[in-house]
């Protein structure tokens, strides 16, 4: 059965670095979308990207964040300059655009972003 | 601004016995879409099950179905002869169908513990 991937699994970096998470959705996905959860909180909205272009932001999704989909299969999650907050579990999803499972997501198994 | 409760942060079950995990939701709207996930350690997401608001009949699949109680806002998962591999992380999630949007507001999650 067709997987969202996501890399890494786990990482670790200085605050203030830039990090880039990688997933891969599944490849007849159009929709495309990026929670966190910080460690006991709720799973959040950040992004949702359709057609090359964000569709709908959360308020957490600032300035420090981007998305792309710089090729035909990966899509892709900036942050600028890390801060300690920013530490948190990162899913992304994907959705296709017919059919019986289009109004559901799924997920990769997540990256755990540590900043220190 | 919808809400997504799941009261109970960790659940444990004796094995071929049946367990109840809660969800509430708070919401305005009349239409919309709710989801039990899975999350297995270190593994993705997966959806368990799926309930339209318009349908007044309890969804289920195989070993899983649920309680929605439209007018009480409660959506909760029951799991019949639990197994070993339901041991799990149980996200609850609510998706609106008329606002255009298709984030998912999940809940907290509960963790569940199958005893041999």
């Amino acid at each position: 059965e067709p997987e969202v991937t996501q890399t890494p699994s786990h990482q670790v970096t200085q605050m203030g670095q830039e990090v880039i998470l990688r997933c891969v959705p599944i490849s007849n996905h159009l929709y495309f979308y990026w929670y966190r959860q910080i460690l006991g909180q709720k799973v959040e909205f950040l992004v949702s990207f359709y057609n090359n272009e964000i569709s709908e932001k959360s308020e957490i999704f600032d300035d420090q964040f981007s998305v792309e989909r710089p090729d035909g299969s990966n899509f892709t999650l900036k942050i600028r300059s890390t801060k300690l907050e920013d530490s948190a579990m990162y899913f992304c999803a994907s959705r296709g655009a017919s059919g019986r499972h289009k109004n559901i997501q799924y997920f990769g198994a997540g990256t755990r972003l540590s900043v220190l | 601004a919808q809400t997504v409760t799941q009261s109970q942060p960790e659940m444990s079950v004796q094995e071929a016995e049946t367990v109840t995990l809660s969800c509430t939701y708070d919401t305005s709207e009349s239409d919309y879409y709710l989801f039990w996930y899975k999350q297995p350690p270190s593994r993705q997401m997966i959806l368990v099950i799926r309930q339209e608001a318009y349908k007044q009949q309890n969804a289920t699949e195989n070993r899983f179905s649920v309680n929605f109680q439209k007018a009480a806002k409660s959506f909760s998962l029951k799991i019949s002869d639990s197994q070993l591999g339901d041991a799990a992380m149980y996200f609850c999630a609510y998706r609106s169908a008329t606002s255009g949007t298709y984030k998912y507001i999940f809940g907290t999650g509960t963790r569940l513990k199958v005893l041999a």
